[in-house]
This record gives C-alpha cells, structure tokens and sequence, in this order.
C-alpha cells in the first residue's frame, strides 16, 4: 500500500529564513500530490496541488516541486514570518483512488 | 471559506451509546469524506461518499456507519462507541474526488 513519510516531525527555523520541509512515498507515483496547512485546533486548509507533470509550482513565497524519479516533494517558504507557525501535510491519492493519504505531518516553529 | 459545518464540536459519551457526527456543506461538491485524525497516526479515512446514497469504507471503517440521504448532508454514525473511538473527527468536501479537500472544523468525541 502506499506510504507517506515526512521526514521531519518538527522544524525550528528563525524568522526570514526559508522553511523547506519533505514528503517521500514509496510503491507507485500519484499524478498529483497536495500540500495542506493546519492550525491546532482547526481541520487542515488546502495550500497547493502540483501534478506529475509539474516540476515546480509558486505561489506567493510557497514553492512546491515534484521529483517523480526520487518519489518526493519539496515544500519550501521563503522569508518565513511567525505567522507561517503551523503543522503542514503533504498528501496524495491510494493507487486504487479511493482515498487521499496524509503524511502525519510536520510541525514549522518560526521564531522572530 | 468553504460552507462546511460539523457538530457537534465537542461530545462526550459513554462506553457502550450511539453517536452520531452531522457533517453539513453548501457547497454542492459531490464527494464528501470522514476522517479521523490521532496522535501519531495522522489523518485516516473512515468512510467517503460519492454521491447520494453512495458510500464506500475507508481505511478505519470497522465500528462506524455512514448516511449520506441528502448531496449536502452525511452522517457518521458509531452505533456502540469504545474508548479507542476516542478521536478528533473531520468531515471533508471535494468537487473532484480527493482533490482540494476542504475540511471542516472538527469535532472532539470522547468516549469514557
């Protein structure tokens, strides 16, 4: 079946520096993978999509890629701010359709 | 923000009673989702909808039920909880299926 790991559970980085955080699966490759944020105490808010077909997606100081050949997605937050403090999961489809896998997750402290 | 409402937020229950979980949305999106979401175990799907009276189990289904008799309503449904049901509950909207989910904003089951 198909695995999410995401490598880190949490990161600490200063303010204004770029956050990069990891999302490795195994067995076969999606044709889109997610990235979602969530706050404590709230359900996780839909960020980016990047298909297979995608190396790089932008959008505000958020860059995601997808490397199909090593089985991983980057998600990177340039100039980071306090606000970005969240827990962010990456996400992809179960090779039979019927379920979008979450990573469990990996919890960005940025300190001013 | 999408129009997707849970309740109740918070419950508590005993060992043994029925619980129903009401995930309401006004989105008219098709697929709607059940996950249940624990430390160390991160997001995991119980049963999803794919239509009206369409409904299909996920990952965690064993000890629920669902109902979806309405586009805009679904129905989780623990007809005897157990401690281990003892969880943060999220309902889950998408337009295409496992695509942009959009979450709702949880409730909180404890089952003594």
């Amino acid at each position: 079946s198909q695995k999410i790991e995401q490598n880190s559970e949490a990161l600490n980085i200063q303010e204004g520096k770029t956050a990069t955080l990891t999302c490795n699966y195994t067995n076969y490759s999606p044709a889109y993978l997610q990235w979602y944020r969530q706050d404590p105490g709230r359900g996780p808010v839909f960020l980016l999509l990047i298909r297979e077909n995608e190396k790089e997606k932008r959008k505000e100081r958020l860059k995601v890629t997808f490397d199909t050949t090593l089985k991983q997605s980057l998600f990177h937050i340039t100039a980071s701010q306090p606000a970005d403090s969240a827990t962010y999961l990456c996400a992809l489809d179960d090779q039979a359709g019927t379920a979008l896998i979450f990573g469990k997750g990996t919890t960005l402290s940025v300190s001013s | 923000d999408a129009g997707i409402t849970q309740s109740p937020r918070h419950k508590v229950t005993e060992t043994g009673t029925p619980v129903t979980l009401r995930c309401h949305q006004t989105e008219n999106h098709r697929y709607m989702y059940w996950y249940r979401q624990d430390p160390g175990h991160g997001l995991r799907l119980i049963h999803y909808s794919y239509g009206v009276k369409d409904t299909d189990k996920g990952e965690v289904s064993d000890g629920y039920s669902v109902s979806r008799s309405k586009t805009e309503d679904f129905l989780l449904t623990l007809e005897s909880a157990t401690s281990s049901q003892t969880s943060v509950y999220f309902c889950a909207i998408t337009n295409e299926r496992n695509t942009e989910a959009f979450f709702g904003q949880g409730t909180r089951l404890t089952v003594v």
